[in-house]
C-alpha cells in the first residue's frame, strides 16, 4: 500500500514569504508527527496529532509555526515570514497510534520536504 | 538527494564483521526505544524496537540491547553489509503530557569493501 507522502520535495523561497508543507499519512493512522531536520542533525520534534484530541504544540519553535490536520487525515504544517534558520528537511511521520498496549508504534516517515529560504 | 549526517560520528566497518552502534537516553522514565535508518535523500525507516521492560530483543541481523541502569541503548548489526551504510538514529519515547518521541543526533555507517 502507499506510504506516507509529502510535497512539495524541495521549496525555495525568499525570506519573509509564508510557506505550507503537506503530509498525506497513511490511511488508518491516527497519529501524525511533523520534525525538523538540520544538516547533520537528528530529529527535532515539532508537533504530533492524535486522533481527535488537541495537538501537541510543544515543539514548535515560534509562533511563526503552525500546523492543523483535517478530517484526521492530511496535514499542513505553516511557516510565517520564513527566516534563513527555518531551512532543513521537514519530516512528517504517521503511525497506527501511539499508546495502548498490544498495537505497533512504529512511525513510518515521508520523504520530507527540503526547505531552503534564501 | 540530501546527505544527511556531514558531521555525525562515524563508524567504519568491514564488509562482513558485527557493527555495534551506541546510544544514550536522556529519560529514565522513557518506556519505548526505536532503532531507524536513514539513507541519504530519505525519511527514516524503522529497523527495530525494544520496550522498556525488556532488555534485549532480535530481529533479522539486528540485535537491540537496552540497559536502563545507564541508560544505554545498542545496535548490533550481523555481518555487515554494504547496503547497511547509512546514519543510524536512536529515539526513546518520553510522556510529557502527550507522548514524544527524542531522537538521538545520529552514528554514520560505513562499509567498507
Amino acid at each position: 500500500g502507499a506510504g506516507v507522502s509529502q510535497s512539495p520535495s524541495n521549496k525555495v523561497t525568499e525570506k519573509g514569504k509564508d510557506v505550507e508543507l503537506r503530509c498525506d499519512p497513511i490511511s488508518g493512522h491516527t497519529a501524525l508527527y511533523w520534525y525538523r531536520q538540520s544538516l547533520g542533525q537528528g530529529l527535532e520534534f515539532l508537533i504530533y496529532f492524535q486522533g481527535n484530541s488537541a495537538p501537541d504544540k510543544s515543539g514548535l519553535p515560534s509562533d511563526r509555526f503552525s500546523a492543523e490536520r483535517t478530517g484526521g487525515s492530511v496535514s499542513t504544517l505553516t511557516i510565517q515570514r520564513t527566516q534563513q534558520e527555518d531551512s532543513a528537511v521537514y519530516l512528517c511521520a504517521s503511525s497506527l497510534q501511539s499508546t495502548g498496549t498490544g498495537v505497533s508504534y512504529e512511525q513510518y516517515f515521508g520523504p520530507g520536504t527540503r526547505l531552503t529560504v534564501t | 538527494g540530501e546527505s544527511v549526517g556531514l558531521h555525525l560520528p562515524t563508524l567504519s566497518v568491514q564488509e562482513g564483521d558485527n557493527s555495534i552502534i551506541n546510544c544514550a537516553y536522556s529519560n529514565s522514565a522513557s518506556d519505548y526505544f526505536i532503532w531507524y535508518k536513514q539513507e541519504s535523500g530519505k525519511g527514516p525507516q524503522f529497523i527495530i524496537d525494544i520496550r522498556s521492560n525488556m532488555d534485549k530483543r532480535q530481529g533479522q541481523r539486528v540485535t537491540v540491547l537496552l540497559n536502563k541502569t545507564v541508560k544505554h541503548l545498542s545496535l548490533q548489526i550481523a555481518a555487515t553489509q554494504p547496503g547497511d551504510s547509512a546514519v543510524y538514529f536512536c529515539a526513546e519515547r518520553v510522556r510529557s503530557g502527550t507522548y514524544k518521541y527524542i531522537f538521538g543526533t545520529g552514528t554514520r555507517l560505513k562499509v567498507l569493501a
